[in-house]
């Protein structure tokens, strides 16, 4: 079935430096790769999204990368700030196209 | 403009007790979806439904019932709860670009 490993799991950065963070995939048709952030004691919200038709998609500070020949997709963050920390999701659809799967998750640090 | 609700946000449950997690979305939306988290697991799908009458099971369902008899209401059931059901639940709604919006969170201990 689908699965997605997502790397680092835990990074931690000073304000102002660059973050990523890198999913892989295997067995997926999926066309349709988002990120998610949560905040402590919060639900998982969208930050961006990139579709298969895309290579990149940029939204201020954050940009989203995707190869699909390789199968990954990653994450940019530039000019972190302190307001960046959280943990950030990857995400893909499942075969059905039904439902997202989850990356386990990655704890972004930025110490200012 | 609630979005999506879950309730309670915090339970403890004893061995073998039974209880129901509450998801309400008012947006009026099909896709509703439950997944549970675990330190370092990250989300994984347990139940998800694509409208009113149609449920479908997920990753990890074992343990778990859902129902959806309403648009608006798809509530998770914990039957004979174990210590491994001991997780923070989500309740999420896709709305049409393909966005899921998520509840608050319902944190449960079962001891």
């Amino acid at each position: 079935g689908e699965n997605v490993e997502q790397h680092p799991s835990t990074l931690s950065v000073q304000e102002g430096d660059s973050a990523v963070i890198k999913c892989t995939y295997s067995d997926s048709a999926s066309n349709y790769f988002p990120w998610y952030k949560q905040e402590l004691g919060k639900g998982p919200q969208l930050i961006i999204d990139i579709r298969s038709n895309v290579g990149e998609k940029k939204d201020q500070r954050i940009a989203v990368t995707l190869n699909k020949t390789a199968k990954h997709f990653s994450l940019h963050i530039t000019e972190t700030q302190p307001e960046d920390s959280a943990v950030y999701f990857c995400a893909l659809l499942n075969q059905a196209g039904t439902a997202l799967i989850f990356g386990k998750g990655t704890t972004l640090s930025v110490s200012s | 403009n609630a979005g999506v609700t879950q309730t309670p946000k915090f339970r403890i449950l004893k061995i073998g007790q039974s209880m129901t997690l509450q998801c309400t979305q008012d947006m009026n939306h099909n896709y509703m979806y439950w997944y549970r988290q675990d330190p370092g697991m990250g989300l994984k799908l347990i139940y998800y439904s694509v409208g009113a009458g149609i449920t479908d099971k997920g990753e990890v369902p074992n343990g778990y019932n859902v129902s959806r008899s309403t648009t608006e209401d798809f509530p998770l059931r914990l039957e004979l709860a174990a210590p491994s059901q001991t997780s923070v639940y989500f309740c999420a709604a896709e709305m049409r670009t393909g966005e899921l919006f998520f509840g608050e969170g319902s944190r449960l201990t079962v001891l």
